[in-house]
């Protein structure tokens, strides 16, 4: 069965540091997001990303965060420098069209951030 | 603001049947999802209701009330794998979910 797939699965940094979050999304897919969850907390919403460009962001993902699709399969989230309240699970995850009318959002394994 | 209330945690016995609540304020509404959520593990997806009504799958269960602002997801002949998060989800645009804390519930032989 399709899925995607999130590396590095736990990445350790140092605060002020910039980290690369990769992501290959289900490959028919066309709708692209990223969300996270704070230990213990609920998952929230980042970002959703669609022909080439960002469709939606929260208040969350300021200007410290930007998303890029640099080729046909990766869908990176870069935080530029990192504060230990970036620590948190960031879920990748795809939809073949947009989630109002395909009804399906599908999340990768999730990559693992601690910031130190 | 989005506001999305389930119940923190419940207990039940293999076998039985659970029923979890989600009540939800939202400044839209394109419909409704729930997940399952293993500790340190991605959201799963159970359901998705856009009409008020039951949709009926499997052991699972999902109902909508729009009018009330509520759902519930039901789960039958529990089973020990059942234990998790079950996390209930608002679609608000065409593509942002607003999640609440989840319920947690635990599966005891």
């Amino acid at each position: 069965e399709p899925e995607v797939t999130q590396t590095p699965s736990h990445q350790v940094t140092q605060m002020g540091q910039e980290v690369i979050l990769r992501c290959v999304p289900i490959s028919n897919h066309l709708y692209f997001y990223w969300y996270r969850q704070i230990l213990g907390q609920k998952v929230e919403f980042l970002v959703s990303f669609y022909n080439n460009e960002i469709s939606e962001k929260s208040e969350i993902f300021d200007d410290q965060f930007s998303v890029e699709r640099p080729d046909g399969s990766n869908f990176t989230l870069k935080i530029r420098s990192t504060k230990l309240e970036d620590s948190a699970m960031y879920f990748c995850a795809s939809s073949q069209g947009d989630v109002a009318g395909v009804g399906e959002l599908f999340f990768g394994e999730g990559s693992r951030l601690t910031v130190l | 603001g989005q506001n999305i209330d389930q119940p923190t945690e419940m207990t039940a016995t293999e076998g039985a049947i659970v029923q979890i609540n989600c009540t939800y304020q939202t400044s839209g509404f394109n419909g409704l999802f729930w997940y399952q959520q293993h500790a340190g593990e991605a959201p799963t997806f159970l359901s998705y209701n856009v009409l008020d009504g039951l949709e009926e799958k499997g052991r699972f269960s999902s109902f909508l009330s729009r009018s009330k602002g509520y759902s519930y997801l039901l789960l039958k002949e529990l089973q020990m794998k059942d234990s998790a998060s079950y996390l209930c989800a608002v679609l608000y645009g065409n593509n942002r979910l607003a999640f609440g804390k989840g319920n947690q519930v635990v599966v005891i032989p």
